[in-house]
């Protein structure tokens, strides 16, 4: 139980596009869900948080026009980068959990390309 | 959240059991201790989490001291697919995000 599903897994695209990852709980209601993301050698770094049918909470430094987030079901949440560039390029994980003492349970991951 | 400290990196030799610390001397009362683990280039994986007692699972068994500042996790047969970065994080039911340090990297070696 507990899989959190994300897509795609792997984007290259163009400066300048923008670029949708969805999230999604598979067998479970994701009543909060986080995005972070994680450049080569370094910990995971938390971007928001967002709970269902709220606005998102971003974490100081993460630019929220940018990076839009959208959380509007149980168990779906998007991230949008908007007008990518190579700055942007990274690995997105987003993760899921259902009640606040449970553990987060987290997708396999996006790895975005700007070139 | 309470900070954790954990070793940077550890080895083991596959077949052992492979014991990774975690030290939480500020914990508070509430918070409940998770463990997670990466393996490279995959999302995050939960293993185990805890609030007082020592638990145990199919994956691994998490003992939490008496004081609650510190744990271990403890795989009891580690093999090479067990090599990852892993993570000790104390959280609060109320909190809403869990933060990431640095974790430890554990080698398996044949």
């Amino acid at each position: 139980g507990a899989v959190v599903s994300q897509h795609p897994s792997r984007v290259i695209c163009k400066s300048g596009t923008s670029v949708k990852i969805e999230c999604r709980s598979l067998d479970f209601q994701a009543t909060t869900m986080f995005w972070y993301r994680q450049f080569p050698k370094q910990s995971l770094m938390l971007m928001a948080t967002s709970n269902e049918g709220s606005k998102a909470t971003y974490e100081q430094g993460v630019e929220k026009d940018k990076f839009l987030i959208n959380h509007a079901s149980l168990t779906l949440s998007t991230l949008t980068v908007t007008s990518a560039h190579p700055e942007d390029s990274s690995f997105y994980i987003c993760s899921a959990r259902s009640w606040a003492s449970q553990p987060q349970h987290f997708g396999d991951g996006t790895r975005l390309s700007i070139l | 959240d309470a900070k954790t400290t954990q070793p940077p990196s550890m080895d083991c030799a596959e077949g052992r059991a492979a014991n990774l610390p975690c030290n939480h001397s500020t914990i508070s009362g509430n918070e409940y201790v998770y463990w997670y683990r990466q393996i490279h280039s995959q999302g995050p994986q939960y293993i185990i989490h805890g609030l007082k007692n020592n638990e145990t699972n199919e994956m691994a068994s998490l003992i939490i001291t008496e004081d609650r500042k510190s744990s271990t996790l403890i795989l009891p047969h580690a093999t090479l697919r067990d090599t990852a970065v892993y993570y000790c994080i104390v959280r609060a039911p109320g909190a809403g995000k869990s933060t990431f340090g640095d974790g430890t990297t554990l080698t398996v070696k044949p």
